[in-house]
């Protein structure tokens, strides 16, 4: 069955532009999660959706980052006047399960470069 | 932040020896998940372990919990050169309803044919 998707693949921005991310989830699953990973390091948590509430977004590093939900499924996150140090993988994950209790299945990730 | 930390940060062996690589983090659990990473398949799913459970088992995969040392290990047997990845254990605290997933440093894992 069709896993979790993202889009773009890759993305290069400049430095000041805003971009928009796209997450499709498993069809069904109630939660869905967005991580930053930076070279080297483990996924950090960004935000968290159950249905279309954020319920989390404790990890979201400024006020120029904004995800949202409306619908439910897919999930949009969208960075605003982008900066070098925004340069990571960025991924989604979904759930089957409220939270993180169960597994999460990943999609492939955007890597953003911003030059 | 990460909450737990891999041990070692990286491994190098041959195809066939077993490959161990540690977890420790820092709060109570409800459950620690082991995932693997490369660059083909990106971050995948590998075991989930309770905090009541002491041992679980998945193929090749060993996985054991320590909570009084807040600690995991995970052993692969005869390692193929298909497991070089990197490894990450994400732990889920306890709390009511929703449990955030927090992810550690990772072991690089490099399987030599």
């Amino acid at each position: 069955g069709a896993g979790v998707s993202q889009s773009p693949r890759y993305k290069v921005a400049k430095r000041g532009q805003d971009v928009a991310l796209r997450c499709d989830p498993i069809s069904g699953h109630v939660s869905l999660f967005w991580y930053q990973q930076a070279l080297g390091q483990g996924p950090e948590f960004l935000t968290y959706f159950q249905n279309e509430a954020q319920l989390d977004k404790s990890g979201l590093p400024s006020d120029r980052f904004f995800a949202e939900r409306p619908e439910g499924s897919v999930s949009t996150l969208k960075i605003q006047r982008t900066q070098q140090e925004d340069s990571a993988v960025y991924l989604c994950a979904s759930s089957s399960s409220a939270g993180g209790t169960y597994e999460q299945y990943f999609g492939p990730g955007t890597r953003l470069t911003v030059t | 932040s990460q909450q737990g930390e891999e041990d070692p940060q990286a491994l190098s062996i041959q195809e066939g020896e077993n490959a161990t690589m540690n977890c420790s983090y820092k709060t109570s659990i409800n459950n620690l998940q082991w995932y693997r990473q490369n660059s083909g398949r990106g971050l995948v799913h590998l075991i989930l372990i309770r905090s009541n459970e002491r041992e679980k088992h998945s193929g090749r995969l060993r996985v054991t919990l320590d909570t009084s040392k807040k600690s995991s290990s995970l052993l692969i047997t005869a390692s193929r050169a298909a497991d070089t990845a990197s490894y990450f254990c994400a732990t889920a605290p306890i709390s009511g309803g929703y449990q955030k997933v927090t992810f550690g440093t990772g072991t690089k894992l490099q399987v030599i044919p």
